[in-house]
């Protein structure tokens, strides 16, 4: 059974603070997403990686894969209020069937 | 319509009856999957269609959990005999196809609540 562990669990910061996210398996994914889902909707796709050591930028997101392709964080510069969610990452072993889901990361963004 | 579609989107049922939770994916989207989401937490994959198949029933929790999808479309899935640890929001998904590199699109979930 592949397993992905995410930390921290819950995070809550202020306004204009940096944070890192993490999400650590011992088994290898042949792609990595990450999805933001907000109370009382469904998670929404923020960036796949399919490359050992890829970076990917979506304006204040910074996404790596680790280059064992067993782990990933997400990097939030100067975060808003707005970033405020739950973050998911999942990995895939091979087709989009089935994506094993780690438990998430509350992230509370203070104004 | 312009996005996968949930209902009921909140469900009480007593303990022991049967609820149906229907997902109606985005039209052209041949890839169907049900996922389980406590409070606050990731989320457990149970059943994924291809087309009217279900190749991988391998994620549903119990023989009282069966999902069925009809036309290629609508999908229902149905627990029977509902226990209180069955409480938690489901979640259904679909992309073009399964293969790799197809989006997944969620709806916005069936909350389940078993008293």
């Amino acid at each position: 059974t592949q397993l992905l562990e995410q930390s921290p669990q819950f995070l809550s910061i202020q306004e204009g603070e940096n944070l890192t996210v993490y999400c650590n398996s011992s088994s290898v994914f042949s792609s990595l997403q990450w999805y933001r889902q907000e109370p009382g909707e469904g998670p929404v796709l923020l960036v796949t990686v399919v490359t050992g050591g890829e970076v990917k930028k979506l304006k204040r997101l910074t996404f790596q894969f680790g280059d064992a392709r067993k782990d990933s964080s997400l990097h939030i510069t100067a975060a808003q209020p707005g970033d405020t969610g739950l973050y998911l990452c999942a990995g895939s072993s091979g087709s989009a069937r089935q994506l094993t889901f780690g438990s998430g990361t509350q992230l509370t963004v203070l104004p | 319509g312009a996005g996968v579609s949930q209902s009921p989107s909140n469900k009480v049922t007593e303990k022991g009856k049967d609820v149906e939770l229907r997902c109606d994916p985005i039209s052209g989207h041949t890839a169907l999957y049900w996922y389980r989401q406590s409070l606050g937490q990731g989320l457990e994959f149970l059943i994924y269609f291809q087309g009217n198949s279900a190749p991988d029933k391998s994620g549903l929790p119990s023989d009282r959990f069966s999902a069925e999808r009809t036309g290629g479309s609508v999908s229902t899935l149905t627990i029977q005999r509902t226990q209180q640890e069955d409480s938690a929001v489901y979640l259904c998904a679909s992309s073009l196809s399964f293969f790799y590199g197809n989006t997944i699109y969620f709806g916005e979930g069936s909350w389940l609540t078993v008293v």
